[in-house]
């Protein structure tokens, strides 16, 4: 089992331009989760789905961001013209039931740089 | 909005010497409690968790201590090791997804 794996770790976007993030959960895990981190900050929440499902989106800002977890593939984070301050790095879980308690695991991130 | 913090952005520790890094939660409400390690460039690594019907829990080497009555919460290290260097976040877990991480406590452990 590979575990939680994000990609790409690293990307540069400039302004105006679109980011996908990918989140691929650990093998028999069926919910994800998002949560971004501001430098030197801890993270915070995003948004809760589970397949095909979003669950809770309430930390998800109300414009140029969305994200999906379809039947087949990754969970997809997008972040539409992007600005400066959507720099951080965005980090996914995933777990086979509701919650980030032992049996839920985090990706390395990825580090989002805009320019 | 609710916010858990912590009191020391930074804490140096002998190696071999115990560690103690704290954390404060301002949601009353709050009733489960994980202590995460994060090693630079990497993400959050569950450590150990707490219901707030305990007031202690001990793993391997960690011991996390909860007092509900002043809102705070801490995790002890047992003979600190040089890979125990990372950043610690405390967060809360009122609910069972949405957790609230406090900024961290950067732990560097001397040799």
């Amino acid at each position: 089992n590979a575990g939680v794996m994000q990609n790409p770790r690293h990307l540069v976007r400039r302004r105006g331009q679109e980011a996908r993030l990918r989140c691929s959960p650990m093998k028999g895990h069926s919910h994800v989760y998002w949560y971004r981190q501001l430098p030197e900050e801890g993270l915070k929440f995003m948004v809760y789905l589970q397949k095909e499902n979003i669950i809770d989106e309430s930390g998800m800002p109300k414009e140029r961001f969305s994200a999906e977890f379809p039947k087949e593939g990754p969970s997809i984070l997008r972040i539409q013209q992007v600005v400066r301050g959507d720099s951080a790095a965005y980090f996914c879980a995933s777990s086979p039931t509701q919650g980030l308690g032992t049996e839920a695991f985090f990706g390395q991130g990825t580090r989002l740089t805009v320019v | 909005g609710e916010s858990v913090g912590l009191h020391l952005p930074t804490l140096s520790v002998q190696e071999g010497d115990n560690s103690i890094i704290n954390c404060a939660y301002s949601n009353s409400a709050s009733d489960y409690f994980i202590w995460y390690k994060q090693e630079s460039g990497k993400g959050p690594q569950f450590i150990i968790d707490i219901r707030s019907n305990m007031d202690k829990r001990q793993g391997q080497r960690v011991t996390v201590l909860l007092n509900k009555t002043v809102k705070h919460l801490s995790l002890q290290i047992a003979a600190t090791q040089p890979g125990d260097s990372a950043v610690y976040f405390c967060a809360d877990g009122a609910g069972s997804y949405q957790l609230t991480f406090g900024k961290g406590t950067k732990l560097s452990v001397i040799p």
